[in-house]
């Protein structure tokens, strides 16, 4: 496999449900991102991880929790997620040099996420 | 937050025909890029410029990197059906950091065959 792959495609879950989404990065890159795409808002940064530790939060309500167990995966935690959190989930990588964060961001397909 | 002006925000052409969009900011950018979204995907790197005037092309499409640094543009020439999709401007204030990206809200491409 190639490129960046994001599971699952599609979730539906309840307010007081538990789930986490998946990203998988196979470009050999070493930072990894989670991105929050909404309707009629520009694409929003969520978290980066550089080498596993995470180098930005963007005031990320704790609802959501990530997880950089290493350089290639890339988990986003939900739970008692409200219904203004449904959206598309993106996850991206790139190449990151000394503190230089200018190599292009790799996006996978996203997670569809669906709150209710 | 800050945010880009990206306009149009939809287009509707005929095959053949060219497109033209653009980006403009109030704030100075280092790095502009262009992004294609196609339908159930995750936006695909099309074009980086990195300096004033800059002009590139990939295939049919050009963008240019303003010389007031403020904007840039991007056009397709002789458009195909598979040029649908959602195109993203990008720019980034501080060169080598791409975690401080802002991104334009997108311009959805529709091509009638």
């Amino acid at each position: 496999e190639t490129g960046v792959t994001q599971t699952p495609r599609h979730l539906v879950m309840g307010m007081t449900n538990k789930k986490s989404l998946k990203c998988e990065q196979h470009l050999g890159h070493n930072a990894m991102y989670w991105y929050k795409q909404s309707a009629k808002k520009p694409l929003e940064l969520m978290f980066v991880y550089n080498f596993k530790e995470q180098t930005e939060n963007n005031s990320v309500p704790s609802r959501f929790s990530p997880e950089c167990p290493n350089s290639s995966h890339l988990f986003l935690h939900l739970h008692t997620l409200q219904p203004e959190d449904s959206a598309l989930y993106l996850c991206a990588s790139s190449q990151v040099q000394g503190s230089s964060y200018n190599s292009p961001l790799h996006f996978g397909n996203g997670t569809r996420l669906t709150v209710t | 937050g800050q945010q880009l002006n990206q306009s149009p925000q939809s287009m509707f052409i005929q095959e053949g025909e060219d497109v033209s969009m653009n980006c403009t900011s109030s704030s100075i950018f280092n790095t502009w890029l262009w992004y294609k979204q196609d339908p159930g995907e995750g936006p695909v790197l099309l074009i980086a410029l990195y300096k004033a005037g800059e002009l590139t092309s990939n295939g049919r499409l050009t963008a240019q990197f303003g010389i007031t640094r403020k904007d840039s543009f991007l056009n397709i020439s002789a458009s195909i059906p598979s040029d649908v999709g959602i195109y993203f401007c990008a720019g980034q204030l501080n060169a080598g950091n791409n975690r401080k990206l802002i991104w334009g809200l997108g311009t959805s491409l529709a091509v009638n065959p």
